[in-house]
């Protein structure tokens, strides 16, 4: 039974660029759930994905955006980045919103 | 005040010793509580629910104090692999919210 996929693992950009992230759920989950990650921080909620709908979010701009497939499977955007988002990008996949189960991240440098 | 608050620590203890880590919330609507292990670089991975009534599972020791809005983890007998940030994460703010993580180091 495969856990949460992420990809890539390690990403570098350059700051005005545009990023994808994507996430893979564990098998039979239907949520997904994004959060930014900053070294010595505990993880700031981005938002979270139900029925391929954006249901929960923090307190982020709208740089970031998301998507959800039928497959359950999501992305996560972030247009026009900035030297601060630079950090670790975790996605988490739970069934309904209940225990969260994370992927290893994506580590986005921004340069 | 933030919405999770959590003392970053770190938490010096030896092998064998009896620890506990508290987590405050400020939003009393808030509904589910979880606490995380996180160790260094990788991805947070789920100790335990926490239920209103308490819960354990072997060494590991959940609370719920509504009416204080606190959550604990009580850690019994120490382990040299307990070293990790321990985190708590709420739910029903309308988002999810984490504390910011305690850091367990467990000397020999």
């Amino acid at each position: 039974d495969a856990g949460v996929t992420q990809s890539p693992t390690h990403l570098i950009k350059t700051r005005g660029q545009q990023v994808t992230l994507r996430c893979s759920p564990k098998s039979g989950h239907d949520t997904v759930s994004w959060y930014q990650q900053a070294l010595g921080q505990g993880p700031q909620f981005i938002f979270q994905y139900y029925e391929e709908e954006e249901r929960q979010r923090g307190n982020f701009p709208d740089r970031f955006s998301g998507h959800q497939f039928p497959n359950y499977s999501s992305e996560l955007n972030v247009n026009a980045l900035l030297l601060g988002d630079s950090a670790l990008y975790l996605c988490a996949s739970s069934l309904r919103g209940h225990e969260q189960y994370f992927g290893p991240g994506t580590r986005l440098t921004v340069t | 005040r933030k919405e999770v608050e959590q003392d970053p620590g770190p938490f010096n203890v030896p092998e064998g010793a009896t620890v506990a880590f508290n987590c405050t919330y400020s939003n009393s609507a808030s509904q589910s509580f979880f606490w995380y292990r996180q160790d260094c670089r990788k991805e947070p991975k789920l100790l335990m629910s926490v239920y209103s009534s308490g819960n354990e599972d072997g060494r590991f020791t959940a609370q719920l104090n509504r009416a204080s809005q606190y959550i604990s983890l009580l850690i019994r007998d120490s382990k040299l692999s307990d070293s990790a940030t321990y985190l708590c994460l709420g739910t029903g703010f309308q988002k999810l919210v984490f504390g910011t993580g305690t850091r367990l180091l467990v000397s020999p």
